[in-house]
């Protein structure tokens, strides 16, 4: 069965400093991986997805087969980045999504 | 309008009450899902359509819980004989294809009292 995990509930950084979403997944077989992100009091939105391996608002992912990881990291975080952050994962040429429980980001000024 | 619209937002229901919650996808979408989040949880699949074809409802958690999309468009996410335990947020997304982005609605939050 395919799963994903997010072991942080909560994270708080200060502005200005790194700050890395951890997302582990189970899959037997090649998932397509995806972060969504819902900042507050609007819908939940796709931030960036691995087949793309581009970098969105300056967070990137990258995927880690070995690692069975896709962890989000961010070099130089603002306040306007805090919100909730969402793993995915969806099988091969399928919609449907299994997402994580999700990590609630506190950028600190 | 250009995204995602669902109806109600907010949905207050007695136990054992039937509930019918909308969504109005994009325009010219051909899929749509259904899922559900329970409070601290992330969304859990419900249902999948192409089209008007219901082509996977593996999620939907018992018979009480029906959707359909008569005309491709418009979908509704029925719930007979509401329980507490259906206390949730149900959101709907829309997406050109299977494998293209998907967009959410605001959600539905229902509450079984």
């Amino acid at each position: 069965a395919q799963r994903v995990t997010q072991p942080e509930k909560l994270l708080s950084v200060f502005k200005g400093a790194p700050v890395e979403l951890k997302c582990n997944y189970s899959y037997s077989g090649s998932p397509e991986l995806f972060w969504y992100v819902q900042y507050s009091r609007q819908r939940l939105q796709l931030l960036l997805r691995h087949i793309s391996r581009e970098s969105i608002k300056g967070f990137t992912a990258d995927l880690n087969k070995g690692e069975t990881s896709f962890h989000l990291k961010k070099p130089f975080a603002q306040e306007e980045d805090s919100a909730m952050y969402y793993c995915a994962l969806n099988p091969p040429n399928a919609g449907k999504s299994t997402f994580g429980d999700g990590t609630t980001l506190t950028v600190k000024p | 309008g250009a995204g995602v619209s669902q109806s109600p937002r907010y949905k207050v229901a007695k136990r054992g009450q039937d509930v019918a919650l909308r969504c109005d996808p994009i325009s010219g979408h051909v899929s749509l899902f259904w899922y559900q989040q329970a409070l601290g949880q992330g969304p859990e699949f419900l249902t999948y359509f192409q089209n008007e074809a219901q082509l996977d409802k593996s999620g939907l958690p018992s018979d009480r819980f029906f959707a359909e999309r008569p005309e491709g468009s418009v979908s509704t996410l029925k719930i007979q004989r509401t329980q507490q335990e259906d206390s949730a947020v149900y959101l709907c997304a829309s997406s050109l294809g299977l494998v293209t982005e998907a967009f959410f609605g605001q959600g539905t939050r229902l509450t079984v009292v």
